[in-house]
């Protein structure tokens, strides 16, 4: 099974820190995926990556950047964390992006941030 | 952009009945998947539907697909207590980039 684990459950921090919220996946996924949930806009996408030092924007990527130095961890950093930014933080991995593949998505338990 | 909205926002049912929900979308898509959030938790991935596809089943889960409406439903049948959760669903375009959740139905199923 492939498991997708995220460093922190709960997480309080405060106006003006540098967060990091870390990901690991076990099964070897090329593709990885940081997502914000809220309340009544459902998930939308950060930032995700396709491969190893590679990254692209989502819809949201502002106030955030994103590290894959190793192909099993993708980091999301709050460079400067806002109160805008608490949120709950979903991870995903996937093993392709093409959805003539089947491109599903398996996700972390995620991070509940809050920011003070 | 948001692509997928699912319908109704929340439901409650008792157990033992069917769950209906539906999931419209507004642009081509590859496929299309659904998701079940349990309370506080990651998403998990339930069943993905190809835009070729009809129908699918996993289980008491059946989807369908309607290309021509752009529309998508989930059934559960014969509802359990550990049911309840949300459920979201997803689009992939052709090129698996755009990959688009909605904002989800909550179900509550109640025994």
């Amino acid at each position: 099974d492939v498991k997708v684990t995220q460093s922190s459950r709960y997480l309080v921090k405060r106006t003006g820190e540098k967060v990091f919220l870390e990901c690991v996946q076990d099964m070897d996924h090329e593709n990885m995926f940081w997502y914000r949930q809220d309340p009544g806009l459902g998930l939308r996408l950060i930032y995700f990556s396709y491969d190893v030092k590679m990254k692209e924007k989502g819809d949201i990527p502002e106030g955030y950047s994103v590290s894959r130095e190793k192909k099993e961890r993708f980091s999301l950093i709050l460079e400067s964390a806002s109160t805008n930014q608490t949120s709950m933080y979903l991870c995903a991995s996937s093993f392709t992006l093409a959805a003539s593949s089947g491109n599903e998505q398996f996700f972390g338990p995620g991070t509940r941030l809050t920011v003070l | 952009s948001q692509q997928g909205e699912e319908d109704p926002q929340a439901l409650s049912i008792q157990e033992g009945e069917n769950a209906t929900m539906n999931c419209s979308y507004k642009t081509s898509i590859n496929n299309l998947q659904w998701y079940r959030q349990n309370s506080g938790r990651g998403l998990v991935h339930l069943i993905l539907i190809r835009s070729n596809e009809r129908e699918k089943h996993s289980g008491r889960l059946r989807v369908t697909l309607d290309t021509s409406k752009k529309s998508s439903s989930l059934l559960i049948t014969a509802s359990r207590a550990a049911d309840t959760a949300s459920y979201f669903c997803a689009t992939a375009d052709n090129y698996g980039q755009n990959f688009v959740f909605g904002p989800g139905t909550r179900l509550s199923v109640l025994p």
